[in-house]
């Protein structure tokens, strides 16, 4: 079974901290997306990435940062948390033909910031 | 830019009856549109997709979606409905620059018996 494997269901960080989300797809995908969920909003896009290093600036990218250091492995990187960061990241990666064959999303991380 | 209204926040329907959702979007072009639920808990699971052709496409658990070009809407309907439709549904459209999906704010369906 095809999966996107985020590393933590639920984290609790303080205010300051650098905080790392770690997403890994077991499917060859070259996408790979960040989304940031919150009620009355949907997901919004962080950013995403089309390649090895190779990055893109989503929808609402201030605060976030992005290492794809291996296909398989997208991180999502906080560098100094802030309680309006408290939310739910959703991972996600589709292939190149990403449009028919769909996106897969991982479970979700549930961050807390104190 | 692109954009998906789903104008229901919230809908409550008795179990049986009949369901829509509804979605509207703003785009250039002939979009892709999909819809998503999400159970409590869980990532996000697609349940249908449309591209072009038939514009009444079926999806899995029963759901089916109609596009209408002339209203820019993707409604997504059940004719009955199961306490375990219970979840959170998400309207999308891909990004003009293709790969990037664009998500409506969500209906919360709530299932009564």
């Amino acid at each position: 079974d095809v999966k996107v494997t985020q590393s933590s269901r639920y984290l609790v960080k303080r205010t300051g901290e650098k905080v790392f989300l770690e997403c890994v797809q077991d499917m060859d995908h070259e996408n790979m997306f960040w989304y940031r969920q919150d009620p009355g909003l949907g997901l919004r896009l962080i950013y995403f990435s089309y390649d090895v290093k190779m990055k893109e600036k989503g929808d609402i990218p201030e605060g976030y940062s992005v290492s794809r250091e291996k296909k398989e492995r997208f991180s999502l990187i906080l560098e100094s948390a802030s309680t309006n960061q408290t939310s739910m990241y959703l991972c996600a990666s589709s292939s190149l033909q990403g449009v028919d064959y769909g996106y897969t999303f991982g479970s979700g991380t549930r961050l807390t910031v104190v | 830019a692109q954009s998906v209204t789903q104008p229901d926040i919230h809908i409550t329907v008795s179990e049986g009856a009949s369901l829509e959702l509804r979605c509207n979007y703003s785009y250039g072009a002939t979009p892709y549109l999909f819809w998503y639920v999400q159970s409590p808990g869980q990532g996000l699971q697609l349940l249908l997709k449309y591209f072009s052709g038939d514009t009444l496409v079926q999806g899995i658990k029963g759901f089916e979606a109609e596009f209408k070009r002339s209203q820019s809407s993707f409604n997504l309907r059940k004719p009955s409905v199961h306490w375990s439709d219970a979840a959170e549904y998400f309207c999308a459209v891909v990004h003009k620059y293709g790969n990037k999906l664009v998500f409506g704010a969500g209906t919360i369906l709530r299932v009564k018996s």
